[in-house]
């Protein structure tokens, strides 16, 4: 079956490190994107790709970076420098059109320790 | 501006009775899509429904209907006979051809079914 898989389900980070989040999709959609949500609150964009080998900052892209070598993957790296990477990360995929909607991945719960 | 606004932070039903979640949503473009996905406690995004900019009927999917307003801007998500399994947050969308099809979210509304 087609469809998102982020991993890992649950996932602890010591401060200063840096911790890499997996997105892998084989609904073979152009574009990819990443979310962050906070408890309680509704889904702020961080990252998105439309093609391979690019990538665009969405609206709270600092202390995070991504790569998109491959069209299925679309990974996200949780830096050092991100101050409060506490919270719920949502991978989604789409066509690349006005009417079709995201499919999203089961999320990655990030806990600082 | 907000693009989308859910003005309900939390929402109670009582099981088997109708429920309607409010999203309002600001756009200028011709061209757009209308969205609502469920959201369990588990987390995991779930889509219900779509509603194009240029659709003439509101949208209907099992239980979930669209209360499109097209002049109000207004795209109400309606659950009829609600069941405990409704008991989730719910966000409403939008995509608009003129901004890249970035997807933008509203707040949220956690629906809690009374038994």
């Amino acid at each position: 079956d087609g469809g998102i898989t982020q991993s890992p389900k649950y996932l602890f980070r010591k401060e200063g490190q840096n911790v890499t989040l997996s997105c892998e999709q084989n609904l073979n959609h152009d574009a990819m994107y990443w979310y962050r949500q906070d408890p309680g609150q509704g889904l702020r964009l961080i990252y998105y790709s439309q093609i391979v080998n690019d990538f665009q900052k969405g609206d709270i892209a600092e202390g995070y970076s991504v790569s998109r070598e491959k069209k299925e993957s679309f990974p996200l790296t949780v830096t050092s420098a991100q101050k409060n990477p506490t919270a719920f990360y949502l991978c989604a995929s789409s066509i690349d059109q006005t009417f079709y909607g995201y499919t999203f991945g089961s999320g990655t719960r990030l806990t600082v320790v | 501006a907000q693009k989308i606004t859910q003005t309900q932070p939390g929402m109670f039903v009582q099981e088997k009775e109708a429920v309607t979640l409010d999203c309002t949503y600001d756009t200028s473009d011709p061209s757009y899509g209308l969205f609502w996905y469920k959201q369990p406690s588990s987390g995991e995004m779930i889509f219900l429904i779509y509603q194009g900019s240029y659709d003439q009927q509101n949208a209907t999917e099992g239980r979930y209907s669209l209360n499109f307003q097209k002049a109000r801007k207004s795209a109400n998500l309606v659950i009829s006979a609600s069941q405990l399994g409704d008991s989730a947050m719910y966000f409403c969308a939008m995509r608009e051809l003129s901004t890249g099809n970035q997807f933008y979210f509203g707040t949220g509304t956690s629906l809690t079914v009374i038994p």
